[in-house]
């Protein structure tokens, strides 16, 4: 009965690589975003998608490029990765996004590039 | 700009009661939410503010001050597992953002 859940868990790689991270959610909810947090435990929004669609999109560079099949689905794609790009990368999810929503997260997926 | 300052460290005992303090600048407002995080973990919400006041819920209470830019999280009869960061975030008022202040880590002791 997970709400977000998101794979890998651990996610280990080589400079230059494409990796590709997925989320799920099973709240029924509209909206879903992607956090970086840095090695600092700093978190910071990257992208949000309403219903498949981008409605944030921080400056983050090019190469990473989220993919929303379904409103139940936010997937991550990073090519070329580098070894900035290691944190932790969390999925979280709303009701519809709107300014009193809770937001909630998945559990986290740890990349390290290496 | 957008600015969410909050103490980097604090200590407290077992039993005691902590207010952990958050300021904010931000373009707009459109409500404050304090989140916990143990470590290795995902953030999980405690509780959201809009309007002037205190929350209160079980042990944790929040409270916000519009005009001052400024909340707080009270933490009452503090337990061991209340050891973890404690995240202030602000939904600005312009692009409907969340922005996560650095967060406090929150140390007890027996």
């Amino acid at each position: 009965d997970t709400a977000v859940s998101q794979t890998p868990k651990y996610l280990v790689t080589q400079m230059g690589n494409d990796k590709s991270i997925k989320c799920e959610q099973n709240l029924g909810h509209d909206t879903m975003y992607w956090y970086k947090q840095d090695s600092k435990k700093f978190l910071k929004i990257m992208f949000s998608y309403n219903n498949k669609e981008l409605i944030i999109n921080e400056t983050v560079p090019n190469r990473f490029s989220p993919k929303s099949p379904d409103k139940a689905h936010l997937n991550l794609h990073i090519n070329s990765l580098e070894l900035g790009d290691s944190a932790v990368y969390f999925c979280a999810s709303s009701l519809s996004g709107g300014w009193q929503e809770t937001q909630y997260f998945g559990p986290g997926t740890r990349l390290l590039v290496l | 700009g957008q600015n969410i300052d909050q103490p980097t460290e604090m200590t407290a005992t077992e039993g005691a009661i902590v207010q952990i303090n958050c300021t904010y600048q931000t373009s707009g407002f459109n409500g404050l939410f304090w989140y916990q995080q143990h470590a290795g973990e995902a953030p999980t919400f405690l509780s959201y503010n809009v309007l002037d006041g205190l929350e209160e819920k079980g042990r944790f209470s929040s409270f916000l001050s519009r005009s001052k830019g400024y909340s707080y999280l009270l933490l009452k009869e503090l337990q061991m597992k209340d050891s973890a960061s404690y995240l202030c975030a602000v939904r600005d008022g312009r692009d409907d953002k969340i922005i996560f202040g650095k967060g406090t880590r929150l140390h007890i002791l027996p």
